[in-house]
Parts: C-alpha cells; structure tokens; sequence
C-alpha cells in the first residue's frame, strides 16, 4: 500500500526566505508526482505535475523535483512571501491503468509566510 | 463558470436527512473523482467515474451514493449520515483515466463542499 508522508507538518518563515518542503512515497512504482496548494477551506490548486520520467518542473518561484528511485520529492519556494502562506500537499499517482486513476497524498505541511 | 465547480458550498443537515451535492466540470473531461477531506487527514478517494461508469468505489458506506448523469456531471447522495461524516467533500476531473505514454492526466479540483452533520 501506497503511503506518503510529508514533513515538516508545519513552517513558518519570514518573507523573503528560500525554503523547501519534502514529500517521500513508500512505492516507487509512480506514474506521475502532483503538488498542490490548498488556501483554507478552499479546494486544491494545482501547482506541478512531474512525469515518473522526468526529473524536475519549474513555474515561477516554484520548483519540484522527483528522486524516483529513493522515493523522494522536495517542492523548493524561492523569495518567499505571505500570498504563499497555504498548506502544501503532495500526491502520487500509481502506474497507468484503472487503478492508477487512484491519488494517495500526504497529509501536507502548512507554511505560514510572515511579512 | 471555468474549471470545476460544486454546489453547495456549505451544507449542514441532521442525520435523517436526505441532501445530494453536485459537481460540474467545464474542461470536456471524462473522468470524475469525489474525494474527501476530514481534519488532520489525507484526502482519501472516494469514488471515480470514467465516461458516465464507476470504476472504483473505495469501501465508501452505503449511506453515500454518487451518480454521475453525463460526462459533465457528478452528484453525491447523502442520507442517514453520521457526525464522522463531517468534512470537506472535495470533487476533481481529468482528461481520462489512463492517457497513456505523454499524458498527464492532471486532476483538477473543485472549491468543495463544506458538510456539517449534526
């Protein structure tokens, strides 16, 4: 069984500080890694997608990267600021086929940016 | 209206009521999921739908009963809930389930409805 786990629960740091999150998956069998952000009681906005292929994607500020075989992913936050103030969650997504439709996430880190 | 949406936001009900929640999505997908989302624990996969059909059902209870009318369109049926039922009910699409090699299959997820059982 798929487990996901994501540390630390909880950051908070001043703005303008580069941080990373980390998310680790206990099957490296993936098809793909999601990281997503949720604003309180809000709904999920995806962030990046990465391919079991690829390494790392870029958006912005925001860049994650996939160690497959040690079943490892960081979401690096440069110049951080309070809009990034949210909680960060991390998904997996089993190998392609009908029962990798399945998302297991992590449980996140909520990341407080204080100006 | 863009992306995914759900009505109602927020829903309180008692536990012999009978309340349904909706999900539409505008991205022309064919797959649809319910999540759900209590306090202090991972989203966990309800139920999911590909092309109008279930595919999976995750050991949900009986008192929850989705139907999903058209590709568009995704209702969960709620009676006899319980107060553990309390929680953020989260809806997503995708382009499919399996795109096969170069597909993303992204989910795209709805604001949620916030339920409150008393």
């Amino acid at each position: 069984k798929q487990e996901v786990t994501q540390i630390p629960a909880a950051l908070s740091v001043p703005e303008g500080e580069n941080l990373v999150l980390n998310c680790s998956f206990t099957d490296s069998a993936i098809y793909n890694l999601q990281w997503f952000r949720q604003d309180p009681g809000k709904g999920l906005t995806s962030l990046l997608l990465i391919q079991s292929s690829q390494r790392e994607q870029t958006s912005g500020r925001l860049n994650a990267s996939l160690d497959k075989s040690s079943g490892r992913s960081t979401l690096y936050i440069a110049a951080s600021q309070p809009g990034d103030s949210a909680t960060y969650l991390c998904a997996v997504r089993l190998t392609a086929g009908t029962s990798g439709s399945r998302l297991t996430f992590g449980e996140g880190t909520q990341l407080t940016v204080n100006p | 209206e863009t992306g995914v949406t759900q009505t109602p936001r927020h829903l309180v009900m008692g536990m012999t009521n009978k309340k349904s929640l909706k999900c539409e999505q505008h991205l022309g997908h064919n797959a649809m999921y319910w999540y759900k989302q209590s306090a202090k624990k991972p989203l966990e996969l309800m139920f999911v739908y590909s092309l109008e059909e279930r595919v999976e059902n995750n050991s949900v209870p009986s008192r929850f009963s989705p139907e999903c009318p058209n590709s568009s369109h995704l209702f969960l049926h709620l009676h006899t809930l319980q107060p553990e039922d309390s929680a953020l009910y989260l809806c997503a699409s995708s382009q499919d389930l399996d795109g096969g090699i170069g597909s993303y299959n992204e989910q795209f997820f709805g604001p949620g409805t916030r339920l409150t059982v008393l």
